[in-house]
């Protein structure tokens, strides 16, 4: 079955960078897009990013857009997102999630990881 | 950006009754819309796609209509385990700016 797991959240102080990982398996990664989507404490979800199955495509939320950057290694089943210019507003669990083929629904997702921007 | 609006922000319904949730779009999104169901301390699980095409394992009470601009959840004799927020989510846009509602949450009544 398709698991995803999401590691690197973490306390980061304003202006500071910090990356996302998520590691991917029970499915043949270099097939499918897959997105970042985030939810801030007690809010709902926000789609951050997606990026196609052979990492030539690459969206991203106006929110985000020139600050983060979604990227893949396919060899190692993985997928990332380079957050810099951290603000307190993008705290929140981020999540990983794979599309159903290329940019379509969100069949599957991680358990989420926490980024808490704060001084 | 195509914006998405749920209603009612929050639904109260008994056990065993009938849940109708909506969502409204912008602009035209076709068919290209998802509902999914998000528990406490959970992520999200798809449950319509392409408006109203079940994911696979979800039952049959639950069930999406519409096209357009327009579209409804509906969950037919609501299970203990129903209760939870439920969410729409758009992917017609091109460039993709999927965008979701902002979530109502169905409750005990």
């Amino acid at each position: 079955q398709v698991l995803l797991v999401e590691s690197g959240g973490g306390v980061v102080q304003p202006g500071r960078s910090l990356r996302l990982s998520c590691a991917a398996s029970g499915f043949t990664f270099s097939n499918y897009g897959m997105h970042w989507v985030r939810q801030a404490p007690g809010k709902g979800l926000e789609w951050v990013a997606i990026i196609s199955y052979d990492g030539s495509n690459k969206y991203y939320a106006d929110s985000v857009k020139g600050r983060f950057t979604i990227s893949r290694d396919t060899s190692k089943n993985m997928l990332y997102l380079q957050m810099n210019s951290l603000q307190p507003e993008d705290t929140a669990v981020y999540y990983c999630a794979k599309s159903y083929s290329a940019y379509d629904e969100l069949d599957s997702w991680g358990q989420g990881t926490l980024v808490t921007v704060s001084s | 950006e195509i914006v998405m609006t749920q209603s009612p922000a929050t639904l109260s319904v008994s056990p065993g009754e009938r849940a109708t949730l909506s969502c409204r779009a912008s602009q035209s999104v076709s068919s290209n819309l998802a509902w999914y169901q998000q528990k406490p301390g959970q992520p999200p699980r798809l449950l319509i796609y392409g408006a109203s095409t079940r994911a696979t394992g979800i039952p049959a009470r639950f069930s999406g209509s519409g096209s357009g601009t327009d579209f409804t959840l509906t969950i037919s004799s609501l299970q203990s385990e129903d209760f939870a927020v439920y969410y729409c989510q758009q992917y017609d846009d091109w460039p993709p700016r999927y965008t979701f509602g902002q979530g109502t949450k169905l409750e005990i009544k």
